[in-house]
């Protein structure tokens, strides 16, 4: 019954590193997405890709860049992670403008 | 660009008693979403709304979309402990991606 996964539940980086979060759907989805969440502040939507090597900025793409090679694969790059990129985030697909299945989410810790 | 506002932020009821979270948009939306998160976990899919006055019914919850198409409910009759959680609100506009609500966090006592 997999239909969003992400490849970690936990991560420790230390600032200054590259970071990689990987997104991978199996519903032949056209659009992916990646949120982060943060407490009293919801859901923030920093990259979005309605297409393979097609992208889209959200509202908080600074410090993030953003790779789909293929269609059920969706990467989230952090350059250079920084403590205030903290944060859990969430990937997610769509074939319209319906998001039906988020992944379980990454716990990103920035030291 | 497009605001989705969530009212209340937090709400603790007793077990038994009704509560109610609203979603307020700027603009006229395409549709709108609603997701349930459960501490520790994430966002899962209840249900959208695409009508204007449309009403939708899940067992104890009811959904509801505005005439205007800018705002919509979700109310929980006789709510139970396992109600508790995050419920956020998603509105669709004309572009591909949904803005979400704050989320309004539901506490219930027994």
């Amino acid at each position: 019954d997999v239909k969003v996964t992400q490849s970690s539940r936990y991560l420790v980086k230390r600032t200054g590193e590259k970071v990689f979060l990987e997104c991978v759907q199996d519903m032949d989805h056209e659009n992916m997405f990646w949120y982060r969440q943060d407490p009293g502040l919801g859901l923030r939507l920093i990259y979005f890709s309605y297409d393979v090597k097609m992208k889209e900025k959200g509202d908080i793409p600074e410090g993030y860049s953003v790779s789909r090679e293929k269609k059920e694969r969706f990467s989230l790059i952090l350059e250079s992670a920084s403590t205030n990129q903290t944060s859990m985030y969430l990937c997610a697909s769509s074939s319209d403008g319906q998001i039906k299945y988020f992944g379980p989410g990454t716990r990103l810790t920035v030291t | 660009g497009q605001q989705v506002m969530q009212i209340p932020q937090y709400q603790h009821v007793q077990e038994g008693e009704d509560f109610t979270t609203y979603c307020n948009s700027s603009t006229t939306l395409s549709n709108i979403q609603w997701y349930k998160q459960r501490p520790g976990g994430h966002p899962v899919f209840l249900i959208q709304l695409v009508k204007s006055g449309e009403v939708k019914k899940q067992k104890r919850l009811t959904f509801q979309f505005g005439e205007a198409k800018k705002n919509s409910s979700l109310h929980i009759t006789a709510t139970q402990t396992t109600d508790v959680g995050t419920y956020f609100c998603a509105g669709g506009g004309s572009g591909y991606a949904l803005n979400f609500g704050k989320g309004t966090s539901l506490l219930v006592t027994p």
